[in-house]
């Protein structure tokens, strides 16, 4: 079983819709999440931390369940600029160990 | 903030080569490096570990003599594909993550990348 798994995808939306993105992990001892953007051909870029209480930037909102080892992207009015890859990403345990990446999943946002 | 320069940015050379990827922190030390491989539509495959001045940590099925990690110094780290192969063409990305933690989150800054091409 891979280490973080992610929707499939590839997700096309219109300009101004609301898209989620779920993930599971399987390791029980990862303490650290984050939701990383990748543009083509691009090194990965965070996009946010997130957190078991859950936390918002803007138009884009994370959820952490540990319990059930889920983490989840909400984006809102969707824009053209975000058509990326969204990868989800744990660390291996401790904070400082090396960072853990789904598959990611595509999102194509059209006018 | 914290910048990691990855040079080159892309590289092609012919099959049975040998290719060094450098990453030099520029702003800060980086107590470790982790090297990941991405292959098309893929996620990023951590290969290895590395801490300065020690040997470097190879996950399961990465084969260390092919590629061959150096941390000699707090700035600069090299991987270098040896007898590269086609099945090595792949994009390469380093890691840094410095001492204090003081990059973001919590210090992981990363190079942009090569992308290596084995022809």
């Amino acid at each position: 079983r891979k280490e973080v798994e992610q929707d499939p995808g590839p997700f096309n939306v219109p300009e101004g819709a609301t898209v989620a993105f779920n993930c599971t992990y399987s390791n029980s001892a990862s303490q650290s999440f984050f939701w990383y953007r990748q543009d083509c051909r691009k090194e990965p870029k965070l996009l946010m931390s997130v957190y078991s209480s859950g936390n918002e930037d803007g138009r884009f909102t994370a959820q952490l369940n540990r319990a059930s080892q889920y983490i989840s992207l909400l984006i809102r009015d969707s824009k053209l600029s975000d058509s990326a890859t969204y990868l989800c990403v744990t660390s291996r345990n401790q904070a400082g160990t090396a960072l853990i990446f789904g598959k990611g999943t595509t999102l194509s946002v059209s006018s | 903030g914290a910048v990691v320069s990855q040079h080159p940015s892309r590289v092609i050379c012919k099959s049975g080569t040998s290719v060094k990827i450098e990453c030099r922190s520029l702003d800060f030390q980086a107590t470790t490096m982790f090297w990941y491989r991405q292959f098309p539509k893929k996620s990023l495959m951590l290969m290895a570990t590395s801490n300065e001045g020690s040997k470097a940590t190879y996950e399961q099925g990465v084969e260390k003599d092919k590629f061959l990690i150096n941390h000699a110094s707090l700035t600069l780290s090299t991987l270098t594909v040896t007898s590269a192969h086609p099945e090595d063409s792949s994009f390469y990305i380093c890691s840094a993550r410095d001492g204090a933690g003081t990059g973001y989150p919590y210090g992981y800054t990363f190079g942009s990348g090569t992308r290596l091409t084995v022809v």
